[in-house]
């Protein structure tokens, strides 16, 4: 079955500092989206790459998707108290998956003011 | 306003009874799916419906059932053959198939 693995599992950070995460996948990709969570919340969409090597900007948040559709990247620049959360990567593998989600298992990140 | 319900927010099991999740939405969404969170990990999926009258297991359906007899309701029951059910329970939904899904503010399900 599809692997995924998401680096690091837990990230402190202080306010201002910089912080990524990296979603990597034993197969191909159709797509691969993009969810933070809360604490004690709900996962929310964030944003989804679908072409090879696409980058995608949201505020203070950088997305992108490898060349050959198997990683993608989380950067957030000078992170704030706001962006505390777990965020996860979701691979879609397409085809027969029928949508589907193969989530990572998330890192957690901490900011302290 | 559209969106997804879960209900009940807490539910406590006891030993050898059946519980049954809801989950109700209102987004005209074909696909509804289940999670299971365990502490600090992410989202496994325990089983999912592409339309009515029809579901497919997931990756860690044994314990569960579903059903999906309405386009709007996949409600899921934790049957006492799940040794281990405390966790965190999410539904969502999508509305097609390249689209991101839509979740629903969860279940915590514990052992009396």
């Amino acid at each position: 079955g599809q692997q995924v693995m998401q680096i690091p599992q837990y990230q402190h950070v202080q306010e201002g500092e910089d912080f990524t995460t990296y979603c990597n996948s034993s197969t191909t990709l159709s797509n691969i989206q993009w969810y933070k969570q809360r604490p004690g919340g709900h996962p929310v969409f964030l944003i989804q790459l679908v072409k090879s090597g696409e980058v995608k900007k949201q505020k203070r948040l950088t997305f992108q998707f490898g060349e050959a559709k198997k990683n993608s990247s989380l950067h957030i620049t000078a992170t704030q108290t706001t962006d505390v959360g777990t965020y996860f990567c979701a691979l879609n593998a397409g085809g027969t998956s029928y949508g589907k989600l193969t989530f990572g298992q998330g890192t957690i990140l901490t900011v302290h003011p | 306003d559209g969106g997804i319900t879960q209900s009940p927010k807490y539910l406590f099991r006891k030993e050898g009874q059946n519980v049954t999740l809801s989950c109700e939405q209102n987004l005209n969404h074909d696909a509804m799916y289940w999670y299971r969170q365990d502490p600090g990990q992410g989202l496994r999926l325990i089983y999912y419906s592409q339309i009515v009258n029809d579901f497919q297991k997931g990756d860690i359906a044994e314990g569960y059932s579903v059903s999906r007899e309405k386009k709007e309701s996949f409600p899921l029951t934790v049957t006492s053959a799940q040794k281990n059910p405390t966790a965190f329970y999410l539904c969502a939904s999508q509305w097609e198939t390249s689209q991101p899904q839509h979740f629903g503010d969860g279940t915590r399900l514990s052992i009396l």
